[in-house]
Formats: structure tokens, sequence, C-alpha cells
């Protein structure tokens, strides 16, 4: 595609309840990030990948947070039994190459805004 | 720990005003930094890319210096307009950490008339 795509762009789930975001990036884009965003604030590295590889999923806060790539393209990142502390903007980025060396350019999308009641 | 610090966190210019940004890093061994700006409600968009071979490159009214040294960098911003309302984000990505980012918190900046 054109630029980032990012499904939906808001969400409003009740605590408890399961939650899946959407990345579909840049066609042909190897690299794929997901960052969460709390307002005021930078984007925080969850995890990213590498096509289908996931080689660093560090930034994921606890293990009710998920993310696959299955194909090399686009990607979810799924929230298990939700808290309130969860909310926030869900943001994804990629970019063409394959490590931060080649500083290739960065690419977000529009984010999915989370709301946890 | 590698961290990156901007400041100011806000600034209000006059339109037509220059200002600078400022931005300092920990990160290392060092890679690469990127200014990026944020409108509100909307993505960051890249302004600049700079290694550490590079201390200054532009970008129209946009310029960022870089001095690894003391692993500072600045974004200037001249003759400002009021669609440069934004926040600023610096970036900073190190060698050895994969392909992690290292994001700065942000200036807010408002350009009023």
């Amino acid at each position: 595609g054109a630029g980032v795509s990012q499904s939906p762009r808001y969400k409003v789930t009740k605590r408890g309840q399961d939650v899946t975001l959407r990345c579909d990036p840049i066609s042909s884009h190897a690299t794929l990030y997901w960052y969460q965003q709390a307002l005021g604030q930078g984007p925080e590295f969850l995890t990213y990948f590498n096509y289908e590889a996931q080689p660093d999923k560090s930034g994921l806060p606890s293990d009710r947070f998920s993310a696959e790539r299955p194909e090399g393209s686009i990607s979810t990142l799924t929230i298990q039994r939700t808290e309130q502390r969860d909310s926030a903007m869900y943001r994804c980025a990629s970019s063409l190459g394959r490590t931060v060396q080649n500083t290739g350019e960065l690419f977000f999308g529009e984010g999915s805004r989370l709301t946890v009641l | 720990k590698n961290q990156v610090e901007q400041s100011p966190q806000s600034l209000i210019i006059l339109e037509g005003k220059n200002c600078t940004l400022q931005c300092n890093y920990t990160v290392s061994p060092f890679s690469n930094l990127r200014w990026y700006k944020q409108d509100t409600g909307r993505g960051p968009v890249s302004l600049t890319i700079m290694t550490f071979s590079e201390n200054t490159k532009s970008n129209g009214r946009y310029t960022a210096t870089l001095d690894a040294d003391t692993k500072q960098s600045s974004l200037h911003i001249t003759a400002s307009q009021l669609s440069d309302s934004a926040s600023y984000i610096c970036v900073v990505s190190a060698e050895n950490t994969g392909n992690q980012f290292y994001f700065g918190t942000g200036t807010s900046l408002t350009v009023i008339p």
C-alpha cells in the first residue's frame, strides 16, 4: 500500500476483554515495529519483525501482549484480558531495510487508540 | 541506560521567529539520530536522519545539528509558520541493540500569529 495502515482507528473495550489491532505496512518493507504511545509521551518500543521473524519482543509489558506477522506482511497485536492501564495509542511503523544502521526512513501509521473502561 | 532527553518540554513562539529544540542522549554505541514532526493526532513524520559523521543536515526551514562527542543534537526552525505547531521527537538508535529506536518525549511547539 501507499502508506502504513492501521485498524481500527479507535477501539473502546471493557476491562477483561481481548482486543486485536492490525497493521498493514508499506509493501515490500522488511521491518515492522509496534509502539505504545501515552498522551504527551514519545512512542515506547513493544516489538518488531523482520519479515515473519520476531527477533525482539522485550518491550511487550506482559504476557498478555502478543504480536504476529505470519506471512511477513500484515501484523496483528493482541492484548488479552485488557486492563485500564493498557489504554494508549498503539502505533505501527515500517521500514524498507532490516536494520537500524541502514538509516532508512521509518514510516508510521495513524495509530489505533485503545480505551479500556 | 540508553536514554533520550529533550528540552524544552514545550515552547510558544510568534510566527516568523526562529527557535531551537535540544536533544541530549546517552545511547551508545551511537548509530543514527532522527528528528520527527508529529502533528496532533497523526503519526510521526521524518524530518532528518543523521549518522555519526554528519554534523549538520537541512530540510527546508529545518536544520539539525549533531555533536557526537557531547551526544547532543539540536533542531533549528527558521521563520516559523503556523503549520510548524506540532511535537518534535528526537529518536536515537544504537549499533548493538537489534532494531530498537530510543524516543525522546518530544518538544511541543506552538506557533502563534
